[in-house]
């Protein structure tokens, strides 16, 4: 069964700090590796990494995939307090429709 | 607004009631999926729908779990005798067929008493 954990469940820093989630993974036939974020209501969908994008970065965020660590991160930089929110990592895997997803790192900004 | 909808956003029921969710999904997506996310974890896959064929279904969906897709269009997840466990959030998502980007509903948050 595929398994995805994140790391570290939770963080608090302050407007302006930097902050790095990882994801490790381990799936048969890995096709993709998403992140998305979760406020009070639907996961977003952030970015979409696979064998052959393997970096993708939008504004302050940024993500890589490490294929041969099984692992992906996810920085955000010069943080706002708009970044509080559920960070959540899904694979796909040898079935082209089921996402495994980890339970999510918890970015908490304070002013 | 052309993203996924869902309906109702919040429902309590007591144990042992019938409860039936309804999802929308971008129109010219043809896969529905849904899943269900308790606290402090990530979505579980339960089900997924290619137009109105149920492909899939989760050792998580027991027997007291039923979804839908008539037309290829919307989707319902009866839930019967509901019991205090099955209290979650439950997500729809949807797709375009080998696609790998789902776009996810708000949800359904669901309070069994």
């Amino acid at each position: 069964e595929d398994k995805v954990v994140q790391s570290p469940l939770s963080l608090v820093v302050h407007e302006g700090d930097t902050v790095t989630l990882n994801c490790s993974y381990e799936v048969t036939n890995f096709r993709s590796l998403l992140w998305y974020k979760q406020e009070k209501k639907a996961p977003t969908f952030l970015f979409m990494l696979t064998s052959s994008g393997i970096e993708k970065k939008s504004g302050r965020l940024s993500s890589i995939l490490d294929k041969k660590e099984l692992s992906s991160i996810l920085n955000i930089t010069a943080t706002q307090t708009g970044d509080s929110a559920i960070y959540l990592c899904a694979v796909g895997g040898n079935s082209d429709y089921k996402l495994s997803f980890g339970a999510g790192t918890t970015v908490t900004v304070r002013a | 607004d052309t993203g996924v909808s869902q309906d109702p956003r919040h429902k309590i029921t007591k144990r042992g009631q019938n409860v039936t969710f309804r999802c929308d999904p971008i129109s010219e997506h043809n896969r529905l999926y849904w899943y269900r996310q308790t606290l402090g974890q990530g979505p579980e896959f339960l089900t997924y729908f290619q137009n109105e064929a149920q492909l899939e279904k989760s050792r998580l969906l027991s027997d007291r779990f039923s979804a839908e897709r008539p037309k290829g269009s919307f989707s319902t997840l009866e839930i019967q005798r509901t019991e205090q466990g099955d209290s979650a959030m439950y997500l729809c998502a949807s797709s375009l067929a080998g696609k790998q980007t789902q776009y996810f509903g708000p949800g359904t948050r669901l309070l069994v008493l």
